[in-house]
């Protein structure tokens, strides 16, 4: 199986700063990476597919890149609302899909 | 806009088989754009993809589990449902399921899980 490790697995931020988050691949999975974002008692949401689309309606303050086995999930100008749990899901080898463990975005 | 809701119940006694099932609604399950499927979540852990079924009945499941997973379609309800069989305190925990983007294999519309415990 792929595994996905998430880097860092919390971050503290404020209202405004830019954030990244970093996914890495145990192997090559091309551009077949996305993003979810993941707020207390709801289902998660899907933000980036392929690496670096942005899901439709999703503000252009989150942005995905990366390809191979590095990847990165960066808010520019983070709001209040985007302090959730973000993670990383690879779809190259199906089956099975795998996660990332998961990075929690904070307000300091 | 497609709905999807999860039911069943939400305590199951361990050694058990917990059953869901998800209705799909404002949209047809016999779709060629999409599978369905299930995705879990452990109290404060993360996300564990369980399997996934096309309208036509191919399946695709996580080994992890060892073959206690059935995924199932009924076309005629718009259902899909899952049972996992022999369950212990380690699959409690809230179920998802979800449409899965064929080709793509990303989920784009998720239910609003349903928490199940297994407990005796």
């Amino acid at each position: 199986d792929i595994q996905m490790t998430q880097s860092p697995s919390s971050l503290s931020a404020s209202v405004g700063d830019t954030v990244t988050i970093t996914c890495r691949a145990s192997q090559n999975i091309s551009k077949y990476l996305n993003w979810y974002q993941q707020t207390p008692g709801k289902a998660p949401t899907l933000l980036i597919y392929a690496a670096s689309r942005l899901h439709r309606g999703v503000p252009s303050r989150f942005s995905g890149g990366g390809s191979g086995t590095d990847f990165t999930l960066t808010i520019s100008s983070v709001q209040p609302e985007d302090f959730a749990t973000y993670y990383c899901q690879q779809t190259y080898n199906t089956p099975p899909l795998t996660f990332g463990g998961g990075t929690k975005v904070e307000i300091k | 806009q497609l709905q999807l809701q999860e039911s069943g119940p939400g305590l199951v006694k361990p050694s058990e088989t917990l059953s869901l099932t998800c209705t799909v609604s404002g949209g047809s399950i016999s779709s060629n754009s999409y599978y369905w499927g299930w995705i879990r979540q452990p109290p404060g852990k993360g996300l564990e993809w369980l399997g996934t079924i096309y309208y036509t009945g191919s399946i695709y499941d996580n080994p992890s589990l060892k073959s206690r997973l059935t995924v199932s379609v009924d076309t005629s309800k718009n259902q899909f449902s899952l049972k996992l069989s022999s369950v212990t305190a380690a699959d409690t925990g809230t179920y998802y399921c979800a449409r899965f983007l064929k080709g793509g294999w990303y989920s784009d519309v998720w239910g609003q899980g349903t928490l199940v415990t297994v407990s005796s």
